[in-house]
């Protein structure tokens, strides 16, 4: 079983609709919870930290359920700039300060 | 730009070559990363360097050898790589701390041939 693993994607949905991404992890010990995003060709940056309360930013929502070992993140009224792939991340342990990356999920926006 | 810097963004280099990349932060983090990442799929670790100490080697291949000169400061020295090795290679740093996400750098796009 893989560390992290996520919607295999693509999600190709038009402008204003609302898309949600899922993620498990392995690993029960883990201590933080990130969503990152990437465009093409280019490094990935952090979209927000993922906490047990869950927690709101603009059009996004981060969920964590450490019981079922579950992640979500929900988009809402999706933009033709949010086309990117969103990498759910984990540190899974104390200690180093060690991320281990899904395999991301490629979201489409068109008009 | 990106708080992260990395040089040279591209390198094409041959089996017998040796080269350096190098990766710059001026956030004073403390940790500093060194990240592969292969087309279509995601980023995966090489090495972590907390307090300018190497605390982290992923079992990466001795042709590959880190360096941290001081806690600003980290290099890649690349020798006898293979065309396997071609990838997009990223710098991050972070907050020693565990609850922190990374800065990426942009990556060095580097081409064995």
């Amino acid at each position: 079983r893989k560390e992290v693993e996520q919607d295999p994607g693509p999600f190709n949905v038009p402008e204003g609709a609302t898309v949600a991404f899922n993620c498990t992890y392995s690993n029960s010990a883990s201590q933080s919870f990130f969503w990152y995003r990437q465009d093409c060709r280019k490094e990935p940056k952090l979209l927000m930290s993922v906490y047990s309360s869950g927690n709101e930013d603009g059009r996004f929502t981060a969920q964590l359920n450490r019981a079922s070992q579950y992640i979500s993140l929900l988009i809402r009224d999706s933009k033709l700039s949010d086309s990117a792939t969103y990498l759910c991340v984990v540190n899974p342990s104390g200690g180093y300060n060690k991320l281990i990356f899904g395999a991301g999920t490629r979201l489409a926006v068109h008009p | 730009d990106t708080e992260v810097t990395q040089t040279p963004k591209h390198l094409v280099m041959g089996m017998t070559n040796k080269k350096s990349l190098k990766c710059e932060q001026h956030m004073g983090h403390r940790a500093m990363y060194w990240y592969k990442q292969k087309a279509k799929k995601p980023p995966e670790l090489m090495f972590v360097y907390s307090y300018e100490k190497l605390s982290i080697n992923e079992s990466v291949p001795s042709r590959f050898s880190p360096e941290c000169p001081n806690s600003s400061l980290l290099n890649l020295h690349l020798h006898a790589l293979q065309p396997e090795d071609s990838a997009l290679y990223l710098c991050a740093s972070s907050q020693a701390a565990t609850n922190y996400g990374y800065t990426f750098g942009s990556g060095t796009r580097l081409t064995v041939v």
